[in-house]
């Protein structure tokens, strides 16, 4: 199965805190998506980016979350301020094209905790 | 709005003996389901895939789905579980009007036991 790997694997920051995850997508794979999930909670779309723009985002993703690429290469997602609620796993999802039949495959997930 | 309900948080079987994890989905226009396994500390595993055609799909280490359109369920199973099939199971429906992002199920944690 392709791989998606994230940086970095666990992240403790205090609140109010800016973070950046990180993620390094398979190769032609150009579609991006960031999902969370906190603890004993489902897992949930946050945003999906394309051509560097944002495809379609949540209620989750406000305007605390940001998603770039910044070298054309590596997808980031940053979170300007953190919050306790913030806490969670960050999944970092990568597919070849954007239709409903493409399989989007993820990456082991930042587990990120706000003090 | 789609939706995925796994309607067991926990499913508990004797290794060797047959694996069903169940799914069901409320969806408009046609569904595109999938199965995801994670196991501790590790992410989503693609597993499967049901898009058209077959009502039974076939995925990776021998499990399949069985995709029921009049009760809207799409239910993973494995003729014979291993210790190693011990994991998260997480279903998911394609939202085909908001972007493809997956909508996930709760979950259902499976133990095997030898």
């Amino acid at each position: 199965e392709p791989e998606v790997t994230q940086t970095p694997s666990h992240q403790v920051t205090q609140m109010g805190q800016e973070v950046i995850l990180r993620c390094v997508p398979i190769s032609n794979h150009l579609y991006f998506y960031w999902y969370r999930q906190i603890l004993g909670q489902k897992v949930e779309f946050l945003v999906s980016f394309y051509n560097n723009e944002i495809s379609e985002k949540s209620e989750i993703f406000d305007d605390q979350f940001s998603v770039e690429r910044p070298d054309g290469s590596n997808f980031t997602l940053k979170i300007r301020s953190t919050k306790l609620e913030d806490s969670a796993m960050y999944f970092c999802a990568n597919a070849r094209l954007a239709g409903p039949t493409d399989t989007q495959y993820f990456g082991p997930g930042t587990r990120l905790t706000v003090l | 709005a789609q939706s995925v309900a796994q309607p067991e948080d926990q499913v508990n079987v004797a290794e060797g003996n047959p694996l069903t994890v169940k799914c069901t989905y409320s969806v408009s226009g046609n569904p595109y389901l999938f199965w995801y396994v994670q196991y501790p500390n590790r992410g989503l595993q693609f597993l499967l895939k049901y898009i058209t055609g077959d009502n039974l799909v076939k995925g990776s280490y021998g499990f399949e789905a069985e995709f029921n359109k009049s009760q809207t369920s799409f239910h993973l199973k494995k003729p014979s579980a291993l210790v190693s099939d011990s994991a998260l199971y997480f279903c998911a429906v394609r939202d085909v009007a908001a972007g493809n992002k997956l909508t996930f199920g709760g979950g259902t944690r499976v133990l095997v036991k030898p």
